[in-house]
């Protein structure tokens, strides 16, 4: 069974703290991504990449910084989390045919 | 840039057919994709249309008219599981981004 892993459900964080949200997949896929997903917005890009080491940015990445240091692993790092970084964040990763997307199960982030 | 337009709500009763209408704007665009999220769930996999037509998958079938920018997910004999979000995306072989709408509430109701 394929699986994305993300390392916590939910997670509450102070404002001015550095947040890292880690996820891992199992399936040796080369493309990987990070949403947040926000009540009327859908799913919005904040960075993803495609190999080890390379990352891009998505639609929204200000205040969100990315970490692919290995294929199975994608780290997105939030460096001084802000109330308005209080989301629902889902990681995804897509093989090379690029046709599905497996998501992780989200981490809700509340930053109080 | 990217955009892609669904509308925000549907509602239907059960056993009926429902279309959920998706446009979008690309560049490079490689296919067009369907997902499903219920609530404090996160999305799966529907369909992918890389081609001009319908793929059909048991109750649920995708079409997509390239030409058109335009693609749609019909859902039939609608049951009450089916209430959740629906959301349509694109990948663009330009920038290598999968790109989602933001969302369609279906309601299905008895």
């Amino acid at each position: 069974d394929v699986k994305v892993t993300q390392s916590s459900r939910y997670l509450v964080k102070r404002t001015g703290e550095k947040v890292f949200l880690e996820c891992v997949q199992d399936m040796d896929h080369e493309n990987m991504f990070w949403y947040r997903q926000d009540p009327g917005l859908g799913l919005r890009l904040i960075y993803f990449s495609y190999d080890v080491k390379m990352k891009e940015k998505g639609d929204i990445p200000e205040g969100y910084s990315v970490s692919r240091e290995k294929k199975e692993r994608f780290s997105l790092i939030l460096e001084s989390a802000s109330t308005n970084q209080t989301s629902m964040y889902l990681c995804a990763s897509v093989g090379q045919l690029n046709t599905e997307a497996f998501f992780g199960q989200g981490t809700r982030l509340t930053v109080v | 840039g990217q955009s892609l337009e669904q509308p925000s709500e549907v509602t239907a009763v059960e056993g009926a057919i429902v279309q959920i209408n998706c446009t979008y704007q690309t560049s490079g665009f490689y296919g067009l994709s369907w997902y499903q999220q219920h609530d404090g769930g996160a999305p799966t996999f529907l369909s992918y249309n890389a081609l001009d037509g319908l793929e059909e998958t048991g109750r649920f079938s995708s079409f997509l008219s390239r030409s058109d920018s335009y693609g749609y997910l019909l859902l039939q004999e609608l049951q009450m599981k089916d209430s959740a979000s629906y959301f349509c995306a694109v990948w663009s072989g330009a920038t290598n981004k999968l790109i989602f709408g933001t969302g369609t509430l279906l309601a299905v109701q008895p």
